[in-house]
């Protein structure tokens, strides 16, 4: 069964702390996106990458960013975890151009 | 810049037919997309249409584009309590990347 998997379902920081989410994917897609979901917001993308090593911005990128080392993985960073980005972050992968396989998300609290 | 808009609540009875509309604004779109999402759960791709197709029909999902209007909707047919469920339009954004555009999201409620 095709997956992506994100490394935690719920987490809790503080304030200030460096957060690392992680998102591995096993189908060999050469896309891979990290969203937010907020209640009445919907999806909102925050960055993806098309490639190894490579990166683009989203919609809503400032605060973060990522890490994408080998095809499977991509990580989000929170370089200095605030309140304002207590949320669910959702992980996809997709081909060059199919629809997306989403993780379970990992609801992130920072207080 | 594009966007895709949505009502945010449904409520139907069980047995009912469910109707969840979408709008977008992107006039070249190549595939619009329907997607679920459980409690507690990620997205899961329910169905997707081409932009050159009027209608698909997938058991008891039946959806519907109007490329003039820049319409789309979700009919599902004799709605269930397993429906109940966030609903999500997407639009796939035209400037490349296979970058996906999302609703807001719609919550549908059904009720005995």
């Amino acid at each position: 069964d095709v997956k992506v998997t994100q490394s935690s379902r719920y987490l809790v920081k503080r304030t200030g702390e460096k957060v690392f989410l992680e998102c591995v994917q096993d189908m060999d897609h050469e896309n891979m996106f990290w969203y937010r979901q907020d209640p009445g917001l919907g999806l909102r993308l925050i960055y993806f990458s098309y490639d190894v090593k490579m990166k683009e911005k989203g919609d809503i990128p400032e605060g973060y960013s990522v890490s994408r080392e080998k095809k499977e993985r991509f990580s989000l960073i929170l370089e200095s975890a605030s309140t304002n980005q207590t949320s669910m972050y959702l992980c996809a992968s997709s081909t060059l151009r199919g629809g997306y396989t989403f993780g379970s998300g990992t609801r992130l609290t920072v207080v | 810049g594009e966007d895709v808009e949505q009502s945010l609540f449904l409520s139907v009875r069980e047995g009912d037919s469910s109707v969840i509309n979408c709008t977008y604004t992107d006039s070249s779109s190549t595939y619009l997309y329907w997607y679920k999402q459980e409690p507690g759960a990620g997205l899961q791709l329910l169905t997707y249409i081409f932009s050159n197709m009027d209608m698909k029909q997938d058991q008891r999902l039946t959806v519907l584009l109007n490329k003039k209007d820049k319409h789309l909707s979700l009919r599902i047919a004799d709605t269930q309590t397993g429906d109940s469920a966030i609903y999500f339009c997407a639009d796939s954004f035209s400037g490349g990347y296979n970058k996906l555009i999302f609703g807001a999201g719609t919550r549908l409620a059904v009720h005995p």
